[in-house]
């Protein structure tokens, strides 16, 4: 069946713009995970979602990083006024979720986002 | 708060030798331990888990680790290297008590020469 899948997988904006990263998590997992990769670096927890809510967003950064997952599938994850730093692999991931679960989560392809 | 160290920045083995990468962890409460790979511009595969149980978990690949709860490790192994398996690896843990995020080691980058 189909893996996770992301889209772009790559984006160059500008500073101070608007983006939106997509992510189709596979179908039947009720949790979704997004992470950011640094260069050189292991990914980075942002935000969890459990079904169509925000179960834990402790890793976003700040406020102009916000996601949504309206009906419990897909999922956007939107920066607003990039920054250079913002400049990452967003990795997206998705599990048979259940609070406390130990399923392990399938990883998408990532976005690579470039702000230049 | 929980946390991975992968204390290699990159392990050099021989194909056909046995290999290890290494692994500590850090967590409050009972570990769920993963290990990851990543190939070039592909995405993170799974390769294997420990929940409870048996300290050595078999995974994919041939690759097997084994949990040490008194030394706080996983570390990664397999008994015959192949060229196919140069990769970054990542370690990760989640902790029982503290949500379903992975908290991820910085990588250790395998290099299999034939």
């Amino acid at each position: 069946g189909a893996g996770v899948s992301q889209t772009p997988s790559n984006k160059v904006t500008e500073k101070g713009k608007y983006v939106e990263l997509r992510c189709d998590p596979i179908s039947g997992h009720t949790a979704l995970y997004w992470y950011r990769q640094s260069l050189g670096q292991g990914p980075e927890f942002l935000i969890y979602f459990q079904g169509t809510g925000a179960a834990d967003d402790s890793g976003l950064p700040n406020d102009r990083f916000f996601a949504v997952r309206p009906e419990g599938s897909v999922s956007t994850l939107k920066i607003q006024r990039t920054e250079r730093g913002d400049s990452a692999v967003y990795l997206c991931a998705s599990s048979l979720g259940q609070p406390n679960s130990y399923n392990e989560q399938f990883f998408g392809p990532g976005t690579r986002l470039t702000v230049l | 708060a929980q946390s991975v160290a992968q204390p290699e920045d990159q392990v050099n083995v021989a194909e056909g030798n046995p290999l290890t990468v290494k692994c500590t962890y850090s967590v409050s409460g009972n570990p769920y331990l993963f290990w990851y790979v990543q190939y070039p511009n592909r995405g993170l595969q799974f390769l294997l888990k420990y929940i409870t149980g048996d300290n050595l978990v078999k995974g994919s690949y041939g690759f097997e680790a084994e949990f040490n709860k008194s030394q706080t490790s996983f570390h990664l192994k397999k008994p015959s290297a192949l060229v196919s398996d140069s990769a970054l690896y990542f370690c990760a843990v989640r902790d029982y008590n503290a949500g379903n995020m992975l908290t991820f080691g910085g990588g250790t980058r395998l290099m299999v020469k034939p």
